[in-house]
């Protein structure tokens, strides 16, 4: 039984450099979710999609994001031009039918 | 916006003790979730709520959906060093196209031997 993953697990890099993270959703799932999670605070919707259409932003997701779920399974989120505000975990979540979402081990961002 | 509101932030309690904590909201939400979250890994979904009155068990752990709908609680039982971590409440925000999650400010628990 595999759960939601993540991948990278951790990245490190440098002010201006664009990143990108992968998250695969539990496979019967159509409903995937980004979120953003700083140090001290609860996650943070960042956006939605169901299968490949994407529903939903964040005001929070500035024009630097952009995420992409191509054929409705994986999906990534790619983040342009990192400033050092965007230190921070993000994590997938996945859901079937209802509002129970679960959760991958997320990815941790430190841009220095 | 909506926000959920944890007491007590943090909690330092001996092994075996009971614990309790609570999530209260400022509007009403039509289904409660408790979290828990080890340090540098995701969230782990312990117990989802659907009805208000609800009292919904998991093991040592048991969560009630308040009557008003505007609060949840959440016990644990004989607690154990495992329970460390951090515990959030978190609601859908049902909007248009989506049922994003938010979540609750945390609750901390330290437990020692």
């Amino acid at each position: 039984d595999t759960g939601v993953s993540q991948d990278p697990r951790h990245k490190i890099t440098k002010r201006g450099q664009n990143v990108t993270f992968r998250c695969d959703p539990i496979s019967e799932h159509n409903r995937l979710y980004w979120y953003r999670q700083t140090l001290g605070q609860g996650p943070e919707f960042l956006t939605y999609f169901q299968n490949e259409a994407q529903l939903e932003k964040s005001r929070l997701l500035s024009d630097r994001f952009s995420a992409e779920r191509p054929k409705g399974s994986f999906s990534t989120l790619e983040i342009q031009r990192t400033e050092q505000g965007d230190s921070a975990m993000y994590l997938c979540a996945s859901s079937p039918v209802g509002h129970e979402q679960y959760f991958g081990p997320g990815t941790r961002l430190t841009v220095t | 916006g909506q926000q959920l509101n944890q007491s007590p932030q943090s909690m330092f309690i001996q092994e075996g003790e009971d614990v309790s904590m609570n999530c209260t909201s400022s509007s009403i939400f039509n289904t409660w979730l408790w979290y828990k979250q080890d340090p540098g890994e995701g969230p782990v979904l312990l117990i989802a709520l659907y009805k208000a009155g609800e009292l919904t068990s998991n093991g040592r752990l048991t969560a009630q959906f308040g009557i008003t709908r505007k609060d949840s609680f959440l016990n644990i039982s004989a607690s154990i060093p495992s329970d460390v971590g951090i515990y959030f409440c978190a609601g859908p925000f049902l909007s248009y196209n989506t049922d994003k999650l938010i979540f609750g400010t945390g609750t901390r628990l330290q437990v020692f031997p």
